[in-house]
């Protein structure tokens, strides 16, 4: 969906350096989400908001942090924490946090550590 | 919460055939069912989604149903084309939730 952009497209990390993906919307979506995507696997939820300056942790917060100071905005901060953060990272939103409504999702953010 | 399993995890059709994806949910209050496709490297696209109210739903070669006694959803795929070859997760949810619950995917070949 044009309405939701992921940057940058490609991510490396060094070790002990947090990274920050981006995540904007113009669909004027309450919710947003991050999910993580292993080569091959499913997609798991990492964070997710429903308003405004509210957020709530997903099935693997750890290692990761985000923020959602305005509405069209949900960046995800990968920590140092995180030691094994290589993997396909997508960004979602939904018209609102109820969940029976369809997600929209961005092209993703594939980060690798070198 | 909710757990929802999908079979098979891989799936090779000759193009033209037929494809068909299950998925099982565990909570009946579950009222929401979306099918996402995403071809390698691109984001999850919703493709067709049904709700409780309806046990049928289909939108040209797709199709989408859904047992509400047995707790399990469907995606069909008739004349089945290459482009058609992706992974596909169903997913499932209900108004009170904060999410979509999604599947692990199947990886859809269609054979030219």
């Amino acid at each position: 969906d044009g309405g939701i952009t992921q940057s940058p497209k490609y991510l490396f990390r060094k070790e002990g350096q947090n990274v920050t993906l981006s995540c904007e919307q113009n669909l004027n979506h309450d919710a947003m989400y991050w999910y993580r995507q292993d080569p091959g696997q499913g997609l798991r939820l990492i964070y997710y908001s429903q308003i405004v300056n509210d957020f709530q942790k997903g099935d693997i917060a750890e290692g990761y942090s985000v923020s959602r100071e305005k509405k069209e905005s949900f960046p995800l901060t990968v920590t140092s924490a995180q030691k094994n953060p290589t993997a396909f990272y997508l960004c979602a939103s939904s018209s609102t946090g109820l969940g029976n409504q369809p997600q929209h999702f961005g092209d993703g953010t594939r980060l690798s550590i070198l | 919460g909710e757990n929802v399993e999908q079979h098979p995890s891989t799936l090779s059709v000759q193009e033209g055939d037929s494809a068909v994806i299950k998925c099982t949910y565990s909570d009946s209050a579950s009222n929401y069912f979306p099918w996402y496709k995403q071809e390698l490297g691109k984001r999850p696209q919703l493709i067709i989604d049904i709700r409780s109210n309806v046990g049928e739903k289909k939108d040209q070669r797709i199709a989408v149903t859904l047992n509400k006694t047995a707790k399990h959803f469907s995606l069909h795929i008739t004349e089945t084309q290459p482009e058609d070859s992706a992974v596909y997760f169903c997913a499932a949810s209900e108004t009170g939730a904060n999410n979509l619950f999604f599947g692990t995917g199947t990886r859809l070949t269609v054979i030219p």
